[in-house]
């Protein structure tokens, strides 16, 4: 079965970096776009940032360009997202999930992971 | 960017009676060369992640149940729960993926009066 297993979240300080981790199994990794998306407390969804299934694009908010990087490595289904400069306003639930539509970058988004929790504080 | 608006923010409705929850986008996401709308549902509840729902406006994502249905097309789009259960107590959001960034609504509250 699909699984998507997020790690490596914690409290960081503004300005600090911290990234973290996605590791999928259940499906054919490499054929699938995959995002980052986030939840503020109490708050709605927004997505962050995407890689392509090949990892030769990447996509970003607005929120986040110059800050986030996403990356991922296909031979050990993983994914990344290194976060820098970190903000109070980062402070979110940061889930993974898979592109339902496989390729597009653009797409409803079937599988997600349980999250990992960033907290920016000094 | 393509804003999404929810309405109601919150409804609360009666167990087996109806729930329609209404999506309205500032653009269309309407496709006309796949006559495809890029639009979808999302239901999560307390704790846990988002689940897709609904695709293309109005196709159910594999097992869920036949009570949820989607329709729509342009910028108006409706999730309708035909017959509200006590499990479907969660909040709703719409999203469109027509074009990028990807951008949800800010979710709807469903609870049983």
């Amino acid at each position: 079965q699909v699984q998507l297993v997020e790690s490596g979240g914690g409290v960081v300080q503004p300005g600090r970096s911290l990234r973290i981790s996605c590791a999928a199994s259940g499906f054919t990794y490499s054929d699938y776009s995959m995002c980052w998306l986030r939840q503020a407390p109490g708050k709605g969804l927004e997505w962050v940032a995407t890689v392509s299934y090949g990892g030769s694009d990447t996509y970003y908010a607005d929120t986040v360009k110059g800050r986030f990087t996403v990356s991922r490595d296909n031979s050990k289904n993983t994914m990344n997202l290194q976060m820098n400069s970190l903000r109070a306003e980062d402070t979110a639930v940061y889930y993974c999930a898979r592109a339902h539509l496989g390729t597009l970058v653009l797409s409803p988004l079937d599988y997600w992971g349980q999250g990992t929790l960033v907290i920016v504080s000094s | 960017d393509i804003v999404m608006t929810q309405s109601p923010d919150s409804l609360a409705v009666s167990l087996g009676e109806r729930a329609t929850i209404n999506c309205k986008s500032s653009q269309s996401v309407f496709y006309s060369s796949n006559n495809k709308n890029y639009l979808a549902w999302y239901q999560q509840k307390p704790g846990q992640p988002p689940m897709l729902l609904i695709y293309w406006a109005s196709t159910r994502e594999s097992g869920v149940p036949d009570r949820f249905s989607g329709s729509g097309s342009g910028t108006d789009f409706t999730l309708t729960i035909s017959s509200l259960q006590a499990e479907d107590v969660a909040l709703y959001y719409c999203q469109q993926y027509y074009s990028g960034p990807q951008t949800f609504g800010q979710g709807t509250k469903v609870e049983i009066k």
